[in-house]
């Protein structure tokens, strides 16, 4: 799987949106970009992923480049229940274990 | 309806003696992953099970590592003579074959 690249955390206030960004210059075409988050003392939970098109679900939006070489992770209205790390991943639907490749995710802190 | 359930959620041992923690899938969901998570650090894959095949074991750092499952249902992770190297939470998650992981909270492994 081919690696991603985040920053390692990021600040915004409360109620306002939240851009999370996200380069993989090494994706493949079959690479699909997923992402998870995961809140203090919990295990990861999905919120999204994308092939080419922009995606919306009742969690986030995630917009892709038309190069497919990055990606942005929209939360439209952050709450403190959105403090967690956030995690980009690329996976092949094609590989047979289907297994995720983590890196270190960006730390979110929400200020009130 | 019930997600992905691990057992204990927290283990304190004794270095050089052996823990099995257990994982108790989401019904339905052939796919089975074990991942290790060092304290502020990414998830790192152990093991994959689907359905009958034998499972992945590429990710298991060392021999003292093994886990089993039966069927589609139940999996326990062994560590045999565990060192301190080993203290980690120690991740679970199901899913349906390509599908999104659904994780559970996790078994926190401290080893004296």
């Amino acid at each position: 799987d081919a690696k991603t690249t985040q920053p390692n955390s990021m600040e915004s206030n409360e109620e306002e949106p939240v851009h999370l960004p996200c380069n993989h210059s090494t994706i493949s075409g079959t690479d699909y970009i997923h992402w998870y988050r995961q809140l203090p003392s919990q295990g990861p939970e999905y919120v999204i992923h994308g092939l080419t098109s922009n995606v919306n679900n009742r969690m986030a939006s995630l917009a892709i480049a038309e190069d497919r070489k990055s990606s942005t992770l929209i939360l439209h209205r952050a709450t403190l229940r959105d403090a967690a790390v956030y995690y980009c991943i690329l996976r092949d639907p094609m590989d047979s274990n289907y297994q995720l490749i983590w890196g270190a995710g960006t730390k979110l802190i929400i200020k009130p | 309806g019930a997600g992905v359930s691990q057992s204990p959620s927290n283990k304190v041992t004794e270095k050089g003696k052996d823990v099995e923690l257990r994982c108790d899938p989401i019904s339905g969901h052939t796919a089975l992953y074990w991942y290790r998570q060092r304290l502020g650090q990414g998830l790192e894959f152990l093991i994959y099970f689907q359905g009958n095949s034998a499972p992945d074991k590429s990710g298991l750092p060392s021999d003292r590592f093994s886990a089993e499952r039966t069927g589609e249902s139940v999996s326990t992770l062994t560590i045999q003579r565990t060192q301190q190297e080993d203290s980690a939470v120690y991740l679970c998650a199901s899913s349906l074959v390509g599908n999104e992981q659904f994780f559970g909270p996790g078994t926190r492994l401290t080893v004296l």
